[in-house]
C-alpha cells in the first residue's frame, strides 16, 4: 500500500523558517516524481513544487519561488520542503503528492497533511 | 499565468446527474484530470487524462473535454459524492495549475 506521511509542519512567525518532510512507503520512491501542493484554511488547492525522480530538474509556483526550495534523499524515501522567509499568506495544509507513473499528468497519491501557521 | 475556471458550486438531488465543468485557453492541448476532496480529507484522483478512470473510481464518474471546455459527470449521484471538485492540468512552463474548485451538494 502506498503510503505518504508528512511532518514538520507548525507555528512560526512571519520572517521564520520550517522543513517540512515526507517519508514514503509501499512503492519505489526513486522512481517517481514529487510535488508539494497545499491548501489554505477554506480555500482551494495551490501547487508549490515538484521535483524529478533523480533531482535533476525542480519547479517552483511564483509565489514561493525564491523562498522555498524541495529536495529528497531517495536512499531515506523521503521528500522535503525547505521553507523560508514565511509569510502570513503561507499558512496552509501542505500535501506531499506523488506523480503518476505511467501517466506523469496527475496525482495518484496524496499523503495527509502537515499544518504550516505563520502567525506572530 | 494560466487559470481554469469552475463555478463555485453546484447543487443536485439524489440520482440527477451532476455535470462540473472546467474552461481554460488552449485546454484542448493538455490533459486534465479530476480530484475529489470530502470535508477533513486528502485529495482522491477520479478522473486523468480527460477520460481515464482509475481503479477503484466507480463508473458512474466520468470525463468529457470538447474545446476549452472539460466536463466531470457524476451520474446517479449519491450522498457520499458531496465533495469539492478540482480539475488539474499542466502549463506550458511545467507548473501545475488547479482551478478554483467546485462544491458539489447533494440536496
Amino acid at each position: 500500500e502506498v503510503q505518504l506521511v508528512e511532518s514538520g509542519g507548525g507555528l512560526v512567525q512571519p520572517g521564520g523558517s520550517l522543513r517540512l518532510s515526507c517519508v514514503a512507503s509501499g512503492f519505489n520512491f526513486r522512481s517517481y516524481s514529487m510535488n508539494w501542493v497545499r491548501q489554505a484554511p477554506g480555500k482551494g488547492l495551490e501547487w508549490v513544487s515538484h521535483i524529478y525522480s533523480d533531482s535533476t530538474f525542480t519547479y517552483y509556483a511564483d509565489s514561493v519561488k525564491g523562498r522555498f526550495t524541495i529536495s529528497r534523499d531517495n536512499a531515506k524515501k523521503s521528500l522535503y520542503l525547505q521553507m523560508n522567509s514565511l509569510r502570513a499568506e503561507d499558512t496552509a495544509l501542505y500535501y506531499c503528492a506523488r506523480l503518476a507513473g505511467s501517466d506523469p499528468d496527475n496525482f495518484d497519491h496524496w499523503g495527509q497533511g502537515t499544518l504550516v501557521t505563520v502567525s506572530s | 499565468s494560466y487559470d481554469l475556471t469552475q463555478p463555485a458550486s453546484l447543487s443536485v438531488s439524489p440520482g440527477q446527474t451532476a455535470s462540473i465543468f472546467c474552461s481554460g485557453d488552449r485546454l484542448g492541448d493538455k490533459f486534465v484530470s479530476w480530484y475529489q476532496q470530502k470535508p477533513g480529507q486528502s485529495p482522491v484522483l477520479v478522473i486523468y487524462q480527460d477520460t481515464k478512470r482509475p481503479s477503484g473510481i466507480p463508473e458512474r464518474f466520468s470525463g468529457s473535454r470538447y474545446g476549452s471546455t472539460a466536463t466531470l459527470t457524476v451520474s446517479e449521484t449519491q450522498a457520499m459524492d458531496e465533495a469539492d471538485y478540482y480539475c488539474q492540468v499542466w502549463d506550458s512552463t511545467s507548473a501545475v495549475v488547479f482551478g478554483g474548485g467546485t462544491k458539489l451538494t447533494v440536496l
